[in-house]
């Protein structure tokens, strides 16, 4: 049983564009949501977080919002470049040393 | 350089056969965990150790052990393989294991079980 979601398994986004990335999440435990981004052949990296206590957090070009009430997170990317072709996941935890992840959702940047 | 170092990063076997991948991180860090990677499933959590003798179960243990009998490494071991445990799998670190803390990634490990 999955307690967190991505729905979405690809996103296609022209560079210089918004992507907008969305998770949604079942368990209302959750005090700690992580963004990873993975490239090919290599593992998971940490992207930015956001505590459960807050509705937005902001590094750089990555902004992640938090909708409590909806269960619902989503990362914006601003502006979309090239080398944000990836996957990313979103994370969840509730308990220390436990995590959920999505599956995880495959951003192509396009010229 | 810090670093989560998984070895083998590939390995085909048939099923049974006892594996072993290890999990080796030089950042001193308290908390380690395996995930496996699977399409439409993305990173489930197999075991995860707080600290050296402490483990305890993720969401798919199943056919799975682990050991932490030092701080810096972190075996996963099969010890009769099956083909459902064909899979990615990933080896993770981080200084305690508490929720806000991001967590480093080994590079991964592809198993095929025939």
């Amino acid at each position: 049983d999955q307690q967190v979601k991505q729905n979405s398994p690809s996103l296609s986004v022209q560079e210089g564009r918004i992507s907008i990335l969305n998770c949604d999440y079942t368990n209302s435990m959750f005090d700690y949501f992580l963004w990873y981004k993975k490239y090919p052949a290599e593992g998971p990296t940490f992207l930015i977080s956001i505590s459960s206590i807050k509705d937005k957090n902001e590094d750089g070009r990555f902004t992640v919002f938090l909708n409590k009430s909806a269960k619902h997170l989503s990362l914006h990317i601003v502006p979309s470049q090239p080398g944000d072709s990836a996957v990313y996941f979103c994370a969840a935890s509730a308990l220390w040393g436990k995590f959920q992840f999505g599956a995880g959702t495959q951003v192509v940047v396009t010229p | 350089e810090a670093q989560v170092t998984q070895n083998p990063r590939y390995l085909i076997t048939v099923t049974g056969k006892k594996l072993t991948v290890t999990c080796s991180q030089n950042m001193n860090h308290e908390y380690m965990s395996w995930y496996r990677q699977d399409p439409g499933l993305g990173l489930r959590q197999i075991y995860y150790s707080m600290n050296v003798e402490v483990t305890d179960k993720g969401d798919v243990p199943e056919g799975y052990k682990v050991s932490r009998k030092e701080k810096r490494n972190f075996p996963l071991i099969l010890e009769s393989p099956s083909p459902n445990q064909t899979s990615l799998y990933f080896c993770a670190s981080s200084f305690t294991g508490s929720s806000n803390q991001p967590q480093h990634f080994g590079d991964g490990t592809r198993l095929s079980i025939l």
